[in-house]
């Protein structure tokens, strides 16, 4: 089975503090995504990466960077927190274009 | 450009009668559909996938979904649903090919509660 690990399960952070969140994957996927999910809004993603070093905005970047040094590890940066980053992040791995995602527990942010 | 409606926001069964989950989709290409269950503070677990094989698929936990392309429809189905299947379910679309930026498309989720 497919193990993708979420540094955090929960997080408190303050208003513009560097918030690191990192995701991990044991499968040798070639691509990682970072998502936050909302009531109401569902799952958008923010961020994916195809290989390592490589980045793609997803649909709502803007505030948000990404990290992919090693194969395994997709870090999410918000670059300077603010109380709107208050949600839930899910990170997810697949191997191939249209295979299924596979996810992570996700991490729920609080930004205060 | 794709998209997905579930047509219920929630739906609510007793034990032991069956589950129908409605999904409409609207895909420029051929899409491959998934169905993804979130149970509270998890993350998402695949259920089942059709990738243009048959189109009754089957999944876990005896859900099973009919890919319809006439009606643009992936209904999710259980003869008789468990006080387990209480969570949140997702309809999602994928298009193959690097044109479609390798997005998954999610649908906006259906909470089910299940009765005693």
């Amino acid at each position: 089975d497919v193990k993708v690990t979420q540094s955090s399960r929960y997080l408190v952070k303050r208003t513009g503090e560097k918030v690191f969140l990192e995701c991990v994957q044991d499968m040798d996927h070639e691509n990682m995504f970072w998502y936050r999910q909302d009531p109401g809004l569902g799952l958008r993603l923010i961020y994916f990466s195809y290989d390592v070093k490589m980045k793609e905005k997803g649909d709502i970047p803007e505030g948000y960077s990404v990290s992919r040094e090693k194969k395994e590890r997709f870090s999410l940066i918000l670059e300077s927190a603010s109380t709107n980053q208050t949600s839930m992040y899910l990170c997810a791995t697949n191997r191939e274009s249209n295979q299924p995602q596979h996810f992570g527990d996700g991490t729920r942010l609080s930004i205060l | 450009a794709q998209s997905v409606t579930q047509l219920d926001s929630h739906v609510s069964v007793s034990e032991g009668t069956p589950v129908l989950l409605r999904c409409n989709y609207s895909s420029s290409y051929s899409p491959s559909l998934f169905w993804y269950v979130q149970h509270p503070n998890k993350g998402l677990q695949l259920l089942l996938k059709y990738t243009s094989a048959a189109t009754l698929v089957k999944g876990i936990n005896g859900f099973e979904a009919e890919f319809k392309k006439s009606e643009t429809s992936f209904h999710l189905t259980k003869p008789s649903a468990h006080m387990s299947d209480a969570a949140e379910y997702f309809c999602v679309v994928s298009v193959l090919g690097w044109a479609a930026g390798n997005k998954l498309t999610f649908g906006g989720g259906t909470r089910v509660l299940v009765k005693p």
